[in-house]
């Protein structure tokens, strides 16, 4: 099975700043990739697809790049709507599998 | 509106049974694969299952496999997770998403508002 790692897990930051998250998998999954936003209490949203293209209705500052091994998700300018944790997930696979999340904390 | 709605959570004790159901509406529900999710008090989100748009393909996690069953009609716009022999980790929110395999890619990009499964004596 394939195994999605993140890091950090908690990263807090302030309002404006550039946030990056890491997302590694344990073998090539060419660019079959998404990114998830969970809010508390909420169910996730999908907010990138494809490694790199981004959900309609999302905002643009997110963005994410990587392919193969390595992934990242960016939001160019963090906003107190951003609190959330965030998730990877391969579908390189018929089996799924997510990331461990990062929690985004606003400082 | 496209849309869907979990139901059938609840208490039940270790070694018992509980079947859930995820009602479909707004697009066509036999078009897509589609998956459950769940999410342990305070973890992170585990993909549970996957079952193909007719039926004729399934994939579970291997923490599941031989004591979940997930299904779906077609005629009915729902889909069902039948859980048995369940154990104080089966614990959580199960979540039905839509999965967009087929469609270029493979993300889920509609997802229902959760149903909680408590097993405990």
């Amino acid at each position: 099975d394939i195994q999605m790692t993140q890091s950090p897990s908690t990263l807090s930051a302030s309002v404006g700043d550039r946030v990056t998250i890491t997302c590694r998998a344990s073998q090539s999954i060419s660019s079959w990739l998404a990114w998830y936003q969970q809010k508390p209490g909420k169910a996730p949203k999908l907010l990138i697809y494809k490694a790199s293209s981004l959900e309609s209705g999302v905002p643009s500052r997110f963005s994410g790049s990587g392919s193969g091994t390595e992934f990242t998700l960016t939001i160019s300018s963090l906003q107190p709507d951003d609190l959330a944790t965030y998730y990877c997930q391969q579908y390189n696979s018929y089996s799924r599998t997510f990331g461990q999340g990062t929690k985004v904390e606003i400082k | 509106e496209v849309q869907l709605v979990e139901s059938g959570g609840g208490l039940v004790q270790p070694g018992g049974s509980l079947r859930l159901s995820c009602a479909a509406s707004g697009f066509t529900f036999s078009g897509y694969w589609m998956n459950w999710v769940r999410q342990a008090p305070g973890k992170g989100l585990e993909w549970v299952a996957n079952i193909k748009q007719d039926g004729s393909e399934k994939y579970y996690v291997d923490s599941v496999k031989g004591r979940f069953t997930i299904s779906r009609d077609n005629a009915k716009n729902s889909l069902y997770l039948q859980m048995n022999s369940l154990r104080a980790e089966d614990t959580a929110v199960y979540y039905c998403a839509r999965d967009l395999w087929g469609y270029g890619s493979g993300s889920f990009d509609i997802w229902g508002q959760g149903t909680m499964v408590t097993v405990s004596s």
